[in-house]
């Protein structure tokens, strides 16, 4: 079975401050995938990145930052000089095995205050 | 114009009314999915089809039924709507291609449709 947790529920930061979105999941699998999406308040889902089991390597794209540790079993997610703009609820999502199912994490909802 | 469509984006129905949610795509994907999301469990996998004669159960496909029409086209229907199924539904498609050696099945998402039963 799967599982992906997101144990902080909700975060409020003020803007330009750093934030770091926890993502810890469970997998018998060798091979899989983890994703982030987020959600802004109009409702729909973006994409944000995909990274594989067997790429460690941590990756940055402007802003954002993941930091992926299979000892650890995270894919963390860190938002630098947080803006009113990343307001929205993260998932972290799952993909492991042979039938291309996501199984999602509850989701942050981040909160950033001008 | 938007890869991956839901209509109606919002409804309002009474319980014991059929309801069908429809799904377009034109990113030309095999692979389409339904999930519902409910405040504070994240999304759950409704149903899912990997090709147009492919259809399967995900986590919490009692209540609901789908059809798949075509290749770009997905339709989930609720036959006798309840309170409890009042929800966001959201549709995805997903390519399982490879490119640059790396695995490629993001799912990708519609809009989402409101949905209220009362």
């Amino acid at each position: 079975a799967q599982k992906v947790t997101q144990a902080q529920t909700e975060i409020s930061v003020v803007e330009k401050e750093d934030v770091t979105l926890d993502c810890v999941y469970e997998t018998r699998d060798t091979t899989y995938y983890l994703f982030w999406y987020k959600q802004p308040p109009s409702g729909e889902l973006v994409f944000l990145i995909r990274r594989n089991s067997f790429d460690e390597q941590n990756e940055i794209s402007g802003r954002y930052s993941w930091n992926f540790q299979k000892s650890t079993s995270s894919f963390n997610f860190t938002i630098t000089a947080s803006q009113v703009v990343d307001s929205a609820v993260y998932f972290c999502a799952l993909n492991s095995g042979a039938n291309s199912k996501l199984t999602f994490g509850k989701g942050i909802t981040l909160s950033v205050r001008p | 114009d938007a890869d991956v469509t839901q209509t109606p984006r919002n409804r309002i129905t009474k319980t014991g009314k059929r309801i069908m949610l429809e799904c377009s795509q034109t990113k030309g994907h095999d692979r389409m999915y339904w999930y519902r999301q409910d405040p504070g469990l994240g999304l759950r996998l409704i149903y899912y089809s990997f090709d147009v004669k492919d259809i399967n159960k995900g986590e919490i496909s009692d209540g609901y039924s789908v059809s798949r029409q075509a290749q770009a086209k997905f339709s989930l229907s609720l036959e006798s709507a309840i309170p409890n199924q009042t929800a966001l539904y959201f549709c995805a498609t997903s390519d399982p291609g490879l490119a640059g050696g790396q695995f490629t099945d993001t799912q990708y998402f519609g809009p989402g449709t409101r949905l209220t039963v009362l």
